[in-house]
C-alpha cells in the first residue's frame, strides 16, 4: 500500500481535460514539493511536474500542477490519444526519510 | 544532456545479490545530482529504492534499507545498487535516476531505460 493515494484510472475524451488527484500527509505533500511523472507503455519514467508546478523545458503548458494542504493535484487539457499512461505523484517523506510514490493512474483516452 | 544506462544480470537466484550498474554520460557523477534507483514490480506502481550523492552520502527506502548498498566509482563516472537475499517479490524493472534534492525539494529528471531483473532459480 502506497503512502501517496491516487485513484487507479481515470478517463476522458480526446480534447477534454482530466484531473489526477494525490493524497498524502502532512509529513510529504504537506510539507514537501511534489513531482509528476509519465510512464507511456514500455518506456521509462518522464518528470512532468516539479515543486508542485513547474514545468521542465520540453513540457507543454496542457499539463499543470497543484497542491492545497495535503493533497496535489495533475491537470491535463486538450487530452490526446498520446496522453495515454500512468501517472505517478512523488515527494519526500520528513518522518519515514524516504522517498514516496503513489499507487499510479492509469488514463484512457476514449 | 545527461544518459544514463543500466547494466547488470537479468536473472538472480533466490537469496541470492542483485547488482546492477548505472553509467553517467552526458554530464558529471561529481555535479550537485543524487543519484537514484527506483523498481516497478511487474502490475504495480514505483518504489523508490534509495539515492547516493557523490560524496558517499546514502538515503535508503527503510523497508530494504537491511539489504540495500550503493556506490558511487567517480573514475568510471557510474554508480551502483546491491540487494541482498533477494526473493521473488523483488522481481522488477529496476530504474536509475538523476534527481534533486535539497529542503523541501525532491525529483528526478533522467531517467535509464530500464532493465528486467527476475528473481528466480
Amino acid at each position: 500500500q502506497s503512502v501517496l493515494t491516487q485513484p487507479p484510472s481515470v478517463s476522458a475524451a480526446p480534447g477534454q481535460k482530466v484531473t489526477i488527484s494525490c493524497s498524502g500527509s502532512s509529513s510529504n505533500i504537506g510539507n514537501n514539493y511534489v513531482s509528476w511523472y509519465q510512464r507511456l507503455p514500455g518506456t521509462a519514467p518522464k518528470l512532468l511536474i516539479f515543486e508542485n508546478n513547474k514545468r521542465p523545458s520540453g513540457i507543454p503548458d496542457r499539463f499543470s500542477g497543484s497542491r492545497s494542504g495535503t493533497s496535489a493535484t495533475l491537470g491535463i487539457t486538450g487530452l490526446q490519444t498520446g496522453d495515454e499512461a500512468d501517472y505517478y505523484c512523488g515527494t519526500w517523506d520528513s518522518s519515514l526519510s524516504a522517498g514516496v510514490f503513489g499507487g499510479g493512474t492509469k488514463l484512457t483516452v476514449l | 544532456q545527461v544518459q544514463l544506462q543500466e547494466s547488470g544480470p537479468g536473472l538472480v537466484k533466490p537469496s541470492g545479490t542483485l547488482s546492477l550498474t548505472c553509467a553517467v554520460s552526458g554530464g558529471s557523477i561529481r555535479s550537485s545530482d543524487w543519484w537514484t534507483w527506483v523498481r516497478q514490480p511487474p502490475g504495480k506502481g514505483l518504489e523508490w529504492i534509495g539515492e547516493i550523492y557523490h560524496s558517499g552520502s546514502t538515503n535508503y527506502n527503510p523497508s530494504l534499507k537491511s539489504r540495500v548498498t550503493m556506490s558511487v566509482d567517480k573514475s568510471k563516472n557510474q554508480f551502483s545498487l546491491n540487494l541482498s537475499s533477494v526473493t521473488a517479490a523483488d522481481t522488477a524493472v529496476y530504474y536509475c535516476a538523476s534527481g534533486t534534492h535539497y529542503s523541501t525539494t525532491w525529483y528526478f529528471d533522467y531517467w535509464g531505460q530500464g532493465t528486467l531483473v527476475t528473481v528466480s532459480s
